[in-house]
């Protein structure tokens, strides 16, 4: 099965802007989804797609996809978005899900 | 509203079984895939298993393979897990979680999990 890759740890100042991003071959396949995380708590879905946040999300929050890298964006990063963030795609044989190792996101 | 409510987690010996379960509520349980996810402790997330709506379509991650069963209810809205030989690297919060499609074209589909149940612990020491 695939991988997909990920900077383990970014951090932003509280209102700028950050990206995170997730690369492996089965995103030349499939669109990541990105889920958020915070202690103790299951991950939440965030972005789908191409670029689709489900209901309850702040449209700070978006995606984009090139090649074999997704990225996630949060545009105005705010205290509650200190989290960790995952992606997720299928494998490139269809057969497996991965997720990427995932990204800790501290907010200064 | 959509939930999902894992349960079965606990302590077991190594080489002990298991049966997580996952009650589904809110939505057509039958209508959708269903996969299982775990969460070893301070590591991140980890695929283990999907089933699909009909249980025509099983894949298992090689970490778990020929010693877990992945199965569903769909009269009783309800997931299993079957966990058998278990091991200390099994440990984890596991998570179950409904699998979302949409067609976007050319045969294409986007792919999410949605929503996730609140988890299970199982820890595998003696």
């Amino acid at each position: 099965s695939s991988e997909l890759t990920q900077d383990p740890a970014v951090s932003v100042a509280l209102g700028q802007t950050v990206r995170i991003t997730c690369q492996g071959d089965s995103l030349r396949s499939y669109y990541a989804s990105w889920y958020q995380q915070k202690p103790g708590q299951a991950p939440v879905l965030v972005i789908y797609g191409k670029n689709n946040r489900p209901s309850g999300i702040p449209d700070r929050f978006s995606g984009s996809s090139s090649g074999n890298t997704a990225s996630l964006t949060i545009t105005g990063a705010q205290a509650e978005d200190e989290a960790d963030y995952y992606c997720n795609s299928r494998d490139s044989s269809g057969n497996y899900w991965v997720f990427g190792g995932g990204t800790k996101l501290t907010v200064l | 509203e959509v939930q999902l409510v894992e349960s079965g987690g606990g302590l077991v010996q190594p080489g002990g079984s298991l049966r997580l379960s996952c009650a589904a509520s809110g939505f057509t349980f039958s209508s959708y895939s269903m996969n299982w996810v775990r969460q070893a402790p301070g590591k991140g997330l980890e695929w283990v298993s999907y089933i699909s709506s009909s249980s025509s379509t099983i894949y298992y991650a090689d970490s778990v393979k020929g010693r877990f069963t992945i199965s569903r209810d769909n009269a009783k809205n309800s997931l299993y897990l079957q966990m058998n030989s278990l091991r200390a690297e099994d440990t984890a919060v596991y998570y179950c979680a409904r699998e979302r499609k949409d067609y976007y074209g050319s045969g294409s589909y986007y792919y999410w999990f949605d929503p996730w149940g609140q988890g299970t612990l199982v820890t595998v020491s003696s």
